[in-house]
């Protein structure tokens, strides 16, 4: 039962445009997001979190869009760049009734084209 | 490097074999907790220990146990292995139950 899901398996943008990146989660639990960012033959490193409590987190070029009602986050990255190419996997996690681990999506590999 | 040290960093077996998949956790996190990462799924959570006791358990096999020494480390064993079982195991660690800081993961294959 995947509670996180990204259903675009890949993404290329040109570099200097914007990367929108989606996750859905089915959990109403879930109150903490993250994003982490995957390159090949490493582990996963976070990239940017949001708390239910906030719609928008901003870091630098990324910026992470939480929609509570509809259960869905998005992380923009502008202006996107070559070195940004990776997979992004979105993770979620809150109290619910299996613990406060966290839930990851299948990942979207990025390509930004130069 | 992320502070968390797994090894081996790839292993090959044959199927019906057991492994043993290790993990040093951060210095200071409590917590570890190992995922699975194959071709089609995501991170796959399969078991968080925290200071040596079991926390949380995900999609964790009968035929997969692990358990977290007294000096944190904690160890995944995997036995009867079938093809399917190839993929990247990666634990994390954390202070508290958010935030984590991954290992750069084992790649096993099953042949």
């Amino acid at each position: 039962d995947q509670q996180v899901k990204q259903n675009s398996p890949s993404l290329s943008v040109q570099e200097g445009r914007i990367s929108i990146l989606n996750c859905d989660y089915t959990n109403s639990m879930f109150d903490y997001f993250l994003w982490y960012k995957k390159y090949p033959a490493e582990g996963p490193t976070f990239l940017i979190s949001i708390s239910s409590i906030k719609d928008k987190n901003e870091d630098g070029r990324f910026t992470v869009f939480l929609n509570k009602s509809a259960k869905h986050l998005s992380l923009h990255i502008v202006p996107s760049q070559p070195g940004d190419s990776a997979v992004y996997f979105c993770a979620a996690s809150g109290n619910t009734n299996t613990g406060n681990q966290f839930y990851f999506g299948t990942g979207t590999s990025l390509t930004v084209i130069p | 490097d992320s502070g968390v040290t797994q090894t081996p960093k790839h292993l090959i077996t044959a199927t019906g074999q057991r492994v043993t998949l290790r993990c040093s956790p951060r210095s200071g996190d409590l917590s570890v907790y190992w995922y699975q990462q194959s071709l089609d799924q995501g991170l796959q959570f399969l078991i968080q220990y925290y200071n040596g006791e079991e926390r949380a358990k995900g999609n964790i096999l009968e035929r997969f146990s692990a358990q977290q020494f007294p000096d944190l480390h904690s160890e995944l064993n995997l036995s009867s292995l079938e093809l399917g079982d190839s993929a990247l195991y990666f634990c994390a660690s954390s202070v508290v139950d958010y935030g984590y800081t991954f290992g750069s993961g084992t790649r096993l294959t099953v042949v």
